[in-house]
């Protein structure tokens, strides 16, 4: 198994800019997760989706972001504009079940720079 | 909601000495309880996590975990510490309902030699 792909693995860009990054979930989990981590504030969820459902979105920090579950093997982050607050690394994470089997699987994360 | 406090933010262990990290849960019942390592420029890894079956959890790389209900703890430690073991560890916690993890604020562990 290839674990959770991310893309792109850096990305920098301009204040004002379309963001977008990218998340391929592990085949058969049914939870994917975005969390943000940033030295100042630690690891935060933003959004999670359970069979490509958004559950809870109340991590997302303004309406510049959005995030999309199409189908059980994708999901998207879209910040736009962004801002250089925005810079951090962005981990997807993907698990198939809650409780007992939450095990999440994270994976390499975006590095994201906004200048 | 579910919550974990890690206490210190960084912690400096000689090899071959223990390491010792400790980790408060919140909640009045048993929760789930997790530890993730983290190594510079990766993801998350789990490490081990309590589900009820056992009080003491063994994961990977030689670590491992107590459960103790009284104290409200889940301290992560391993006998011997390695250079290889440098990293920053995350205690985390989930409801049994729960899709969501809460995570600590993260201890970062660095070893000298």
């Amino acid at each position: 198994d290839a674990g959770v792909i991310q893309s792109p693995r850096h990305e920098v860009t301009e204040m004002g800019q379309e963001v977008t990054l990218r998340c391929k979930p592990i085949s058969g989990h049914n939870s994917l997760f975005w969390y943000r981590q940033t030295m100042m504030r630690g690891l935060e969820l933003l959004i999670y989706f359970n069979n490509n459902v958004p559950i809870d979105d109340s991590g997302m920090p303004e309406d510049r972001f959005s995030a999309k579950m199409p189908n059980a093997s994708f999901s998207t982050l879209k910040i736009q504009p962004s801002e250089p607050r925005d810079s951090a690394v962005y981990f997807c994470a993907s698990g198939s079940g809650g409780g007992l089997y939450n095990e999440q699987f994270f994976g390499p994360g975006t590095r994201l720079t906004v200048l | 909601a579910q919550s974990v406090t890690q206490l210190g933010s960084h912690v400096s262990v000689s090899e071959g000495a223990l390491v010792l990290l400790r980790c408060n849960y919140s909640s009045s019942v048993p929760p789930y309880l997790f530890w993730y390592v983290q190594y510079p420029n990766q993801g998350l890894q789990l490490l081990l996590k309590y589900t009820s079956a056992a009080t003491l959890v063994k994961g990977i790389n030689g670590f491992e975990a107590e459960f103790k209900k009284s104290e409200t703890s889940f301290h992560l430690t391993k006998p011997s510490a390695h250079m290889s073991d440098a990293a920053e560890y995350f205690c985390a916690v989930s409801d049994e309902d729960d899709y969501k993890l809460s995570f600590g604020a993260g201890t970062t562990v660095t070893v000298r030699a």
